[in-house]
This record gives C-alpha cells, sequence and structure tokens, in this order.
C-alpha cells in the first residue's frame, strides 16, 4: 500500500540553525500538508500546499517558515532560524481531494525535531 | 474555531472487552475521520465519515456520526492487544482544508 515517507526519523539542530524536513507523498495525491505535535499537545495544522503554492497556513507558520515542493516528488518544510519551541514532532500528510471531495489525509511517520 | 473534545483521556480495558470512545465537536462536522497513533510514530487512517447517522466498520472497530454531526463515538469490540495505542479524531471545517484533532485517548490492553 503506498505511504508518505519522511526523512529523517531524527533530528536534532542547534538553536539559530537551519533545519530541512523532507517527506515524499503518495504520488497521485495532489494536496500536502504539514502538522506538528508539541511533547503530551494535540496535532496542529501548520499548513497546505496545492497546484505549486500555499492553499492555507496557521498562525503558527510564521515567516521563519517556508515549503517547498522542489520536484515531482519531494515536499519540503524549511524553518530558517530554529528556536528551542520548534521541539516537536512534524508530520507530512497527503491526499487525492479536499473541500467537497472529501478525501482522508494519509500521515507520515514524523520526524522528531530537537532543538538545543 | 472548531474544537475537538475526546472522551475519555485514558481507557484501560482487558482484552477481550468492548470498549467506546467519544468525540465532541464545538461546530457541525463535515468531515470526522479516525486516526490510531502508535507512541512516536505517524497516524493510521482507520475511518471517514461524513453524513449524519452514518456508521462505518473495519474489522473490530466501528465508528458512527450522530444525525446533528457534532459528536462522533468509535467502539471496538472484543479487544486485542493490538489495539492498544492513542486514538485520534480529526475534523475539516467547511471550506478549510486542515484538520483539527482532538487531544487523543490512549488505550491500554491488558491481557
Amino acid at each position: 500500500e503506498p505511504e508518505v515517507t519522511q526523512t529523517p526519523s531524527h533530528q536534532v539542530t542547534q538553536m539559530g540553525q537551519e533545519v530541512i524536513l523532507r517527506c515524499v507523498p503518495i504520488s497521485n495525491h495532489l494536496y500536502f500538508y504539514w502538522y506538528r505535535q508539541i511533547l503530551g499537545q494535540k496535532v496542529e495544522f501548520l499548513v497546505s500546499f496545492y497546484n505549486n503554492e500555499i492553499s492555507e497556513k496557521s498562525e503558527i507558520f510564521d515567516d521563519q517558515f517556508s515549503v517547498e515542493r522542489p520536484d515531482g516528488s519531494n515536499f519540503t518544510l524549511k524553518i530558517r532560524s530554529t528556536k528551542l519551541e520548534d521541539s516537536a514532532m512534524y508530520f507530512c500528510a497527503s491526499s487525492s481531494g479536499t473541500g467537497s471531495n472529501n478525501q482522508p489525509q494519509h500521515f507520515g511517520d514524523g520526524t522528531r525535531l530537537s532543538i538545543l | 474555531s472548531q474544537e475537538l473534545e475526546q472522551s475519555p483521556q485514558s481507557l484501560i480495558v482487558q482484552e477481550g472487552k468492548n470498549l467506546t470512545i467519544n468525540c465532541t465537536s464545538s461546530k457541525t462536522l463535515y468531515g470526522l475521520y479516525w486516526y490510531k497513533q502508535k507512541y512516536g510514530e505517524g497516524l493510521i487512517f482507520l475511518m471517514m465519515l461524513q453524513k449524519g447517522g452514518e456508521e462505518k466498520s473495519h474489522e473490530k472497530i466501528t465508528a458512527k456520526l450522530d444525525e446533528k454531526k457534532q459528536q462522533s463515538s468509535l467502539h471496538i469490540t472484543a479487544s486485542q492487544p493490538s489495539h492498544a495505542g492513542i486514538y485520534l479524531c480529526g475534523a475539516d471545517a467547511q471550506g478549510a482544508q486542515k484538520l483539527v484533532f482532538g487531544q487523543g485517548t490512549r488505550l491500554t490492553i491488558n491481557p
């Protein structure tokens, strides 16, 4: 069964450094998402991406965050200058439809980001 | 904004027993999704409900959405150790692509 894959599984970074989290969505999906889960808290939406542009973003997704689909398969989340509070599990998800054509979002196993 | 509240927050049941997890929304649900998360791993999609009164089953898990589309329940029959994990309900608000999640219910199955 097709799945969303994320790399790395664990990333340890010094505060202030840039980090790039990588995701390969399911191949025929058109909608891509990033979520994060701080330890002990709810899974929170960060951003959705469709047709090579951001379609929706949360208040969390400020100027230090960016997303990119550099080629036909990868979807990346970049954090420019990491802060201690960015430590969390980051999940990538993809779906084949949304809105009136609701389709479930399928999630990867996540990248655990630890900021020191 | 839409809020989802799950109950109970944690549940310990003996293997073979039935159990129910509830998810209540502050607003009408347009799509309700149930996921399972193992500790430190990703979310595994279980079921999607969209219509009031809808009920879906997969193996020993049944999910229902009430007629008013503000509450959903997940029922597991004859629980097994493989059912252990964290169950999350997620919802998409009308016109939005994002999912909003409940805080999760941690299920432990004792042999």
